[in-house]
C-alpha cells in the first residue's frame, strides 16, 4: 500500500542527546514536511522540503536538522540544543504545495 | 504569511449539517485554501481544498466567499466519527508552497 510512515511510533531519550526520527513515503512526493505538535496545540512546521537536496526552515527550525538525500526519506534529527523537545512530531508529503498532503501517524518523542 | 482566523470550538447535533468558518483576509492571489482534519494521537487527514470556486468531495463541501477573505467547510450530515480538530490553511502555490496550520476549530458532535 502507498503511504507515509514515521517510525518509532514512541521514542524516549536522555536529555542531552540527539535522536534521529525517520518518515519515508512511497507516494513519489516531491514535498515533505515536519511538524511539531504540543498538547492542545496546532501544528508548526519545523522543516520543509520541496525537492530532493534542498530544504527550507519554516517558524521553529531551531534545535532541528534535516537531509534530503533521496526522494523518499526526509529524516529529523533533534539536537540538544533543542530546549523543549518532548512533542509530538508529524511528517507529510504531498505532490507539490499546492497538492493534498498525506501524513504519518506520529512519532512521540519523550526526552527525560 | 497569510494567517487564518477559526473558531476555539463548535458544537453539532449528529445528522445535521455543520458550517465551520474561516477568515483569511490577507490571503492573496495565489493561495490555495485546505482543510484537515485530526483525530487524537494521529496524523491529520486531509478534507478538501480550493483555490477560487466552490468544491464539492464525498467527505464536504468548500464553500469560498467571491471575495477569498473567508470560507466555510461544510459537513451536510454529521456523525460521531466527525469529531475532531479542523484546521483552516492557506498554501502558496509553486514552489513556495508549505502548509501553516493554525490551532483550529474543535468540533463536537452529539447524539
Amino acid at each position: 500500500d502507498g503511504g507515509i510512515t514515521q517510525s518509532p511510533k514512541y521514542l524516549f531519550r536522555k536529555e542531552g542527546q540527539n535522536v534521529t526520527l525517520s518518515c519515508e513515503q512511497n507516494l513519489n512526493h516531491d514535498a515533505m514536511y515536519w511538524y511539531r505538535q504540543d498538547p492542545g496545540q496546532g501544528l508548526r512546521l519545523i522543516y520543509y522540503s520541496q525537492i530532493v537536496n534542498d530544504f527550507q526552515k519554516g517558524d521553529i527550525a531551531e534545535g532541528y536538522s534535516v537531509s534530503r538525500e533521496k526522494k523518499e526519506s526526509f529524516p529529523l534529527t533533534v539536537t540538544s540544543a533543542q530546549k523543549n523537545p518532548t512533542a509530538f512530531y508529524l511528517c507529510a508529503s504531498s505532490r507539490s504545495g499546492t497538492e493534498k498532503a498525506f501524513f504519518g501517524q506520529g512519532t512521540r518523542l519523550t526526552v527525560v | 504569511d497569510a494567517k487564518t482566523t477559526q473558531p476555539n470550538s463548535m458544537e453539532s447535533n449528529e445528522e445535521e449539517p455543520v458550517h465551520l468558518p474561516c477568515n483569511h483576509s490577507t490571503i492573496s492571489g495565489t493561495d490555495y485554501i485546505h482543510w484537515y482534519r485530526q483525530l487524537p494521537s494521529q496524523g491529520p487527514e486531509y478534507v478538501i481544498h480550493g483555490l477560487t470556486s466552490n468544491v464539492n468531495n464525498r467527505m464536504a463541501s468548500l464553500a469560498i466567499a467571491e471575495d477569498r477573505k473567508s470560507s466555510t467547510l461544510i459537513l451536510h450530515r454529521a456523525t460521531l466519527r466527525d469529531a475532531a480538530v479542523y484546521y483552516c490553511i492557506l498554501s502558496k502555490g509553486g514552489s513556495q508552497g508549505n502548509l501553516i496550520f493554525g490551532k483550529g476549530t474543535k468540533l463536537s458532535v452529539k447524539p
